[in-house]
């Protein structure tokens, strides 16, 4: 079951950069977007989420940019820090799927380098 | 900041034993979920729960697994017999009422869950 993937599983950049992290997904019913933040030995850590009404949500140094036409999302984040550096997934669900489970990505491993 | 909390951290067990993983969701929360992650795997749904009763189960929550919400503030996910695929992280997930346009479920730290 692929509907969302993140195909990069690591990114490095250097602190004061911009990091992009890349997110596809192919059900047409998703409508709900999400990226969490995960530190090892903890959960899963809500940063940021974008409705498909919108095609971009900005929360300081984190944005999420929507493209439903090609169905891809984007996670910006400027300037990366070192506090940056942990997995971060891709999650969406549907309205029509009114109990709002999420299907996730694999995630993309991000280390920030000083 | 209200958590959701999960305890044990880590259960050890022997296959074919009955485990309880536990947790207490955020309190004016009413939407509860648990979701595993096998080693080197992708974050995968296995139940919601409403209103006191399993809204929706993925093909992974057989008969094996239960959940129960015994009173007011824990959540709870049996596994009846273990197997040793059972291994994996255990995420509790909670969610406001509310508009189903926002769906932010905030996670638990997660029980890793190894099966001897």
């Amino acid at each position: 079951d692929q509907q969302v993937k993140q195909n990069s599983p690591s990114l490095s950049v250097q602190e004061g950069r911009i990091s992009i992290l890349n997110c596809d997904y192919t059900n047409s019913m998703f409508d709900y977007f999400l990226w969490y933040k995960k530190y090892p030995a903890e959960g899963p850590t809500f940063l940021i989420s974008i409705s498909s009404i919108k095609d971009k949500n900005e929360d300081g140094r984190f944005t999420v940019f929507l493209n439903k036409s090609a169905k891809h999302l984007s996670l910006h984040i400027v300037p990366s820090q070192p506090g940056d550096s942990a997995v971060y997934f891709c999650a969406a669900s549907a309205a029509a799927d009114s109990w709002g489970k999420l299907q996730f990505g694999a995630g993309t491993q991000v280390v920030v380098t000083p | 900041e209200p958590e959701v909390t999960q305890t044990p951290s880590h259960q050890v067990t022997q296959m074919g034993q009955e485990v309880i993983l536990r947790c207490v969701p955020i309190s004016n929360h009413l939407y509860f979920y648990w979701y595993r992650q096998i080693l080197g795997q992708k974050v995968e749904f296995l139940v919601s729960f409403y209103n006191n009763e399993i809204s929706e189960k993925s093909e992974i929550f057989d008969d094996q697994f239960s959940v129960e919400r015994p009173d007011g503030s824990n959540f709870t996910l049996k596994i009846r017999s273990t197997k040793l695929e059972d291994s994996a992280m255990y995420f509790c997930a909670s969610k406001k009422a509310g508009s189903l346009a926002k769906n932010i479920q905030y996670f638990g730290a997660g029980t890793r869950l190894s099966v001897l």
